[in-house]
């Protein structure tokens, strides 16, 4: 059973808020990723980090900031949230390797009015 | 017009059927994951291959690398495996952390 946690799993949020979404993992897992996903669509990479202080824009152009202080902790923070922020927030991690598969949290799934 | 193409979209089965989802890709790879996402929204890897097949337990997962194809096929199917599964492939450009993921294909099974 992976080991990756997601606070909060729900988050509704008035525009113009800071918020940051919470992912933490005990596996000792050097890459941690962050994907954005909408409802019935594809998964899309916003962050990932090869380890500690180490973080790399994804594919979709995102106004999220990440922080990688600790190999455990990968938090993802909104300095104002609008509504176009509004979808489903998963939080991944692997080790380094070839062959080594991607572990998920259970997600925050994030509503801005 | 996405690099993953799965179908397909929605599958309603009767438990104990034999499934087969098809994921065709256009890239190069160097790998391609198989990923299983519950209602709730979880998601758990099921396989990652470069080549030829794998089993785990009802599952068998497989790949073309020439024809840029996989299939994951689910033998005797029960109402648990409803879920949404998801390819992803591992392009060998552009990055070696970048997944391009197909949409999913909803399956229910029902009782």
């Amino acid at each position: 059973e992976a080991d990756i946690y997601q606070t909060p799993r729900y988050l509704v949020i008035g525009t113009g808020k800071k918020i940051t979404l919470e992912c933490s993992q005990t596996m000792g897992h050097d890459k941690m990723y962050w994907y954005q996903q909408d409802p019935g669509m594809e998964l899309h990479l916003i962050h990932y980090s090869y380890g500690v202080n180490s973080t790399e824009k994804g594919d979709l152009s995102s106004e999220s900031t990440v922080s990688r202080i600790r190999t455990e902790h990968f938090p993802l923070t909104l300095e104002s949230a609008r509504p176009s922020h509004t979808s489903q927030y998963l939080c991944a991690s692997r080790v380094t390797g070839y062959n080594s598969p991607l572990h998920f949290g259970n997600g925050t799934r994030l509503t801005v009015t | 017009k996405n690099e993953v193409e799965q179908s397909p979209q929605n599958l309603t089965a009767q438990e104990g059927e034999f499934i087969t989802i098809n994921c065709s890709y256009s890239v190069g790879i160097s790998a391609l994951h198989w990923l299983q996402q519950h209602p709730g929204g979880g998601i758990v890897s099921l396989f990652m291959l470069s080549s030829g097949k794998k089993k785990h337990g009802r599952l068998i997962a497989t790949i073309n690398i020439q024809e840029k194809h996989s299939s994951l096929h689910i033998t005797a199917s029960h109402p648990r495996d409803s879920a949404v599964y998801i390819c992803a492939v591992l392009p060998t450009q552009g990055g070696s952390e970048k997944l391009v993921f197909g949409k999913g294909t909803k399956l229910t099974v029902n009782p």
